[in-house]
Order: structure tokens, then C-alpha cells, then sequence
């Protein structure tokens, strides 16, 4: 059963602060993904990953960056958080393009 | 336009009656069509997975393309109230190089 999970469930940050979020799959997974959900919105995706330490841009890069130093984690980077980054930010991962992804269980991140 | 459109709902209907739920979509290279099911404050997850355009029947759920008309459907026969989440599609072409893109998601709500 592929199982990915998230560091924090919920997180409270301050304007300024830098945020880490953390995602480790357990499935062996090469591709691994950041998305964040609005609503209204959608699941809108932030950075992806097809290998260890590559990444990629998605739709919404602008004030987040990522680090993939290992197969398994997929970590997500507010550099400086704003309260506009308050959101719903899902990981997942997949096998390969067009496969099935899995997600996490999410994070709501609060920025105050 | 959005590549993608999902009406939000909610939908509200009684136990044990037929749902069916839409998603169109304007991008005619799409050739994988997903259904994932996500329950409140959880990650979404993987329901129904087609390729190309046909039905796809598992369980209680049915899931059809029509790529004629650039139209995607979720049945739920004899819905439950466990069946209450949000439901979203997604879809991708066929090259690797090809995102998932979203739907915004329907919310169902099914009352005993």
C-alpha cells in the first residue's frame, strides 16, 4: 500500500518566517510533486520533481522553492512566508508519467 | 477559459439515489481521465482511472469519456452517505512531459 505522508497536519507561521514542508513516499516513487489546494481554485501545482535533486517549475513557483536531496523526500520551501500563502499544500508522488498519484494527507498551513 | 471545468456544487441528494457527476474540458490531446475522491481536511485519492475515451464500471461507480464531445462523467449507483466528499477529475495527455490538471472539484453531499 503506497503510502505518503507529511510532516505537519496543521502549521501557525508568522509573516517573515521560513516554512519547511516535509513529504516522504515510501513507494519507490522517481516522481514527486507540490501542489497547493484553494477553493474555488483548485489543485494548483507549485514544483515537481522527476529525479533526485531536479525540479521543476509548475504553474505557481513564485515565492516557494524545493530541495530533493533524496529518492524518498520532497521538501517544500517558504522562503518568506506571506499570508497570502495561507493554503492547503498536498504532496504526491507517482511511478511514472500517467500513472496513478498519491497523495498525502495534506498540510494547512495558517500565515499570520 | 480553464482547460478544465467542474461545476463546485454542492450537490445534495437522498441515499440510495444516482449521482452523476461532470467535468468538460477543451484540451483534445488529453488521453488519461481520473476520478479522485477527496474527503474533508484528507488528500485526494485515486477512484476511477481510464484511458482514452469508453466506460469503466468497479463496484458501484461507473466512469465514461466521450472525447467527441470533450466530456467526462462519474456515476454512483445506490450513493451512500459514506460516499459525501468532494469529487475531483483530472486528466493528462499522453506525453511525459504532460501535467495532470485539475478540476476544481464537486462537492456531494448524500443524507441519510
Amino acid at each position: 500500500d503506497v503510502k505518503v505522508t507529511q510532516s505537519s497536519r496543521y502549521l501557525v507561521k508568522r509573516t517573515g518566517e521560513k516554512v519547511f514542508l516535509e513529504c516522504v513516499q515510501d513507494m519507490d516513487h522517481e516522481n514527486m510533486f507540490w501542489y497547493r489546494q484553494d477553493p474555488g481554485l483548485g489543485l494548483r501545482l507549485i514544483y515537481f520533481s522527476y529525479d533526485v535533486k531536479m525540479k521543476e517549475k509548475g504553474d505557481i513557483p513564485e515565492g516557494y522553492s524545493v530541495s530533493r536531496e533524496k529518492k524518498e523526500r520532497f521538501s517544500l520551501i517558504l522562503e518568506s512566508a506571506s499570508t497570502n500563502q495561507t493554503s492547503m499544500y498536498l504532496c504526491a508522488s507517482e511511478q511514472g508519467r500517467q500513472e496513478t498519484q498519491y497523495f498525502g494527507p495534506g498540510t494547512r498551513l495558517l500565515v499570520l | 477559459q480553464k482547460e478544465v471545468e467542474q461545476d463546485p456544487g454542492p450537490l445534495s441528494v437522498p441515499e440510495g439515489a444516482i449521482v452523476s457527476l461532470n467535468c468538460t474540458y477543451s484540451n483534445s490531446a488529453f488521453q488519461y481521465f481520473m476520478w479522485y475522491r477527496q474527503y474533508s481536511r484528507k488528500g485526494p485519492e485515486l477512484l476511477m482511472y481510464t484511458y482514452s475515451s469508453g466506460n469503466k464500471e468497479d463496484g458501484r461507480f461507473t466512469a465514461q469519456v466521450d472525447k467527441s464531445s470533450k466530456y467526462i462523467s462519474l456515476f454512483i449507483r445506490d450513493s451512500q452517505p459514506s460516499d459525501s466528499a468532494t469529487y475531483l477529475c483530472a486528466m493528462s495527455g499522453r506525453f511525459n512531459t504532460d501535467k495532470l490538471i485539475f478540476g476544481t472539484g464537486t462537492r456531494l453531499q448524500v443524507f441519510p
